[in-house]
């Protein structure tokens, strides 16, 4: 069965320090993969996603996400986090050939001191 | 403006009661799907529809129920049979067929079951 690890459930930064989250996926075919952040109170909103191309791939606000096939991870990073930051993170992976259905990660929360 | 939107914000009910909670999307949407979203869990499938008039179970069906009969609405019923019921209930909309596309929250709807 398909399965979505986060590897961190509750991060603590500073402002201004740099920010990894990672995610790694079981499924062996072709996927897509997906970060969405759940801001308090906010509805969840996408932050990026890859499907093909470049494995480096840039979403809203500075995050970017990096896909390692032969390491089935798609790490989400920060250079630089701001309090606003602070939110909750969720990777989702969709097998190629399955519609829209996604298969969700744990959630990563964020909390960014000012 | 397009969107989906859930309703109430806030429910509560009383032990051994049914209850609906409404998801309605003006976004023109094949596919909708419902979600639960427990502290430290994700967001775990309940039930989701790829077209009218047709919906398959996820991953936590058991207690809830579902109906399609319009391409706009998919309402979630969750029945005196769902053992723990109070949770965060988030609904999705997707365009269908390409799962490189990303699926639209609603604000989702917070269940207390007292």
């Amino acid at each position: 069965a398909q399965s979505v690890s986060q590897h961190n459930h509750h991060v603590i930064l500073s402002e201004a320090a740099s920010l990894e989250l990672g995610c790694n996926y079981s499924y062996g075919g072709t996927v897509n993969l997906f970060w969405y952040v759940q801001y308090p109170g906010q509805h969840l909103q996408l932050l990026l996603k890859y499907f093909s191309g470049d494995p480096l791939v840039k979403g809203i606000k500075g995050f970017e996400a990096e896909f390692i096939k032969s390491k089935f991870s798609f790490n989400l990073r920060k250079p630089s986090v701001q309090w606003s930051d602070t939110a909750e993170y969720f990777c989702a992976v969709n097998g190629g050939n399955q519609g829209g259905k996604l298969i969700f990660g744990q959630g990563t929360e964020l909390s960014v001191k000012p | 403006d397009g969107g989906i939107t859930q309703s109430p914000k806030y429910l509560f009910r009383k032990e051994g009661q049914n209850v609906t909670l409404s998801c309605e999307q003006n976004l023109n949407h094949d596919a909708m799907y419902w979600y639960r979203q427990d502290p430290g869990q994700g967001l775990r499938l309940i039930y989701y529809s790829q077209i009218v008039n047709d919906f398959q179970k996820g991953d936590i069906a058991e207690g809830y129920s579902v109906s399609r009969e319009k391409k706009e609405s998919f309402p979630l019923t969750v029945t005196s049979a769902q053992k723990n019921p109070t949770a965060f209930y988030l609904c999705a909309c997707h365009p269908g067929l390409a799962g490189y596309n990303e699926q639209f929250f609603g604000p989702g709807t917070r269940l207390t079951v007292l």
